[in-house]
């Protein structure tokens, strides 16, 4: 079946560091690509999504881009924050009407 | 605009008891989604409604349970607790079934005991 693969955390970063946290999905079909975050105590927010090939999703400084050939969908920041620290999902949603499927998690800290 | 509320926030049961989590989606959003977050397992998707309907079920025990209401709420329910049902229980709303953009609520955290 479908599946998401993250890679392990957590990510430690000094402020301004570069930030890459790599995704990659198995699926059947074109499936939409999605990140989300969750910050400490609270539930997970959309970051940004791509819904076919070569698609960019980017908001907040994030970007991902869907590559189609490599079943990856990376997310990238060139100057981390603080505030950036929490914990980020990568997900995909295979045929319409089935549930999102998540990865485990990286959790992001970043230190001034 | 309120956004999705779960209640209880916390909750700590013993094994054998049962429970209800609740989950009030954002107004006008017609679809709830339930999953388990959990260290070792990640998120997990446990079922969604729509218009009162379950439209979708997970890989979970039948102990597991939900509904929805008329007016979107939805109920969960865990019977028989185990010790492996502690975890965090996430609601998501969205606008419709099949759309991805889902709101989480911030959890209810179970522990069983």
């Amino acid at each position: 079946g479908d599946s998401v693969t993250q890679m392990e955390g957590p990510v430690t970063l000094s402020e301004e560091a570069f930030l890459t946290i790599n995704c990659t999905y198995t699926a059947t079909g074109y499936p939409s690509l999605f990140w989300y975050v969750q910050y400490p105590g609270e539930g997970l927010q959309l970051l940004l999504k791509a819904t076919k090939a070569d698609d960019k999703g980017s908001n907040k400084g994030f970007e991902a881009t869907y590559r189609k050939e490599t079943t990856s969908f990376h997310l990238e920041k060139g100057s981390v924050q603080v505030s950036d620290s929490a914990v980020y999902f990568c997900a995909l949603s295979g045929a319409a009407g089935t549930a999102l499927i998540f990865g485990k998690g990286t959790t992001l800290s970043v230190s001034s | 605009k309120a956004g999705v509320t779960q209640t209880p926030r916390y909750l700590i049961k013993t094994r054998g008891q049962q429970v209800t989590l609740s989950c009030s989606p954002i107004s006008g959003h017609r679809s709830v989604s339930w999953y388990q977050q959990t260290p070792g397992q990640g998120l997990q998707f446990l079922f969604e409604y729509f218009s009162e309907t379950q439209r979708n079920k997970g890989n979970f025990p039948g102990r597991f349970s939900g509904r929805q209401f008329s007016n979107s709420r939805s109920e969960m329910n865990v019977s028989t607790l185990e010790l492996g049902d502690s975890a965090l229980y996430l609601c998501a709303s969205s606008l419709g079934t099949g759309n991805e953009k889902l709101f989480f609520g911030s959890g209810t955290q179970l522990s069983v005991l």
